[in-house]
């Protein structure tokens, strides 16, 4: 079975643009959950969209949204980047919502430099 | 709130030698769940193992053993004679399980600690 897929691996932007990256989940997972990693703040949780539905958002400001296809892939979409978006930004999907029963798989991440 | 801390923030070790990795958590709930993640230098975090809190037994597998005491709010990882493929930072993380008011279950609380950084050398 195909594991987590993100796309673009590696991407390098310019303060002011906007981004958008790209994450497929394992099939059959209906919960894509994102997250950013930074050398300074460490893993965060950025949303979580479980059937086309943003069922929890982290503490990140409102350039930060996403959404999910009925296909269950989804998109994170970041606007007017900051130098601070520099990050690693993963992408897990798990079966279903939460972690009541089932663990979630990550993908290897697109790394985002802001220039 | 819930906090997970990882005091270590690297160990280096030569190889075969044995390496624990401590995790201490803080939550109010009596229901959560705990994870080990290993995230090689390719960037992908790689899934190891989760707990329930009501389930206390330690596991084994392979050359990785967890060690859970809810006594002392610790779930340490201990890697047995490593290898320099071990070489990694290892993530433990938590998530408290749903609340009463929630009707279904998030990933919105799962939470990582700073992770630690595995160095094995030849």
């Amino acid at each position: 079975k195909a594991g987590v897929t993100q796309t673009p691996r590696y991407l390098i932007k310019t303060r002011g643009q906007q981004v958008t990256l790209s994450c497929s989940p394992i099939s059959g997972h209906r919960s894509v959950s994102w997250y950013q990693q930074t050398p300074g703040q460490g893993l965060q949780f950025l949303f979580e969209y479980f059937s086309e539905t943003q069922r929890n958002k982290g503490n990140f400001p409102g350039r930060f949204s996403g959404r999910q296809f009925s296909n269950s892939r989804s998109e994170m979409n970041v606007s007017t980047l900051e130098l601070g978006d520099s990050a690693l930004y993963l992408c897990a999907s798990s079966l279903v919502a939460g972690p009541g029963t089932y663990e979630q798989y990550f993908g290897p991440g697109t790394r985002l430099t802001v220039t | 709130a819930q906090k997970v801390t990882q005091a270590q923030t690297e160990i280096s070790v030569v190889e075969k030698e044995d390496v624990t990795l401590d995790c201490v958590y803080e939550t109010r709930d009596t229901t959560y769940y705990l994870f080990w993640y290993k995230q090689p230098p390719s960037g992908e975090l790689v899934f190891l193992i989760r707990r329930n809190s009501f389930d206390e037994q330690n596991e084994i597998s392979g050359r990785y053993s967890w060690n859970f005491q809810k006594s002392t709010s610790s779930f340490n990882f201990t890697i047995t004679a490593s290898q320099v493929v071990d070489s990694a930072v290892y993530f433990c993380a938590l998530s408290e399980a749903a609340s009463l008011m929630e009707t279904t279950d998030s990933w919105g609380k799962f939470q990582f600690g700073a992770g630690t950084q595995v160095v094995v050398t030849p």
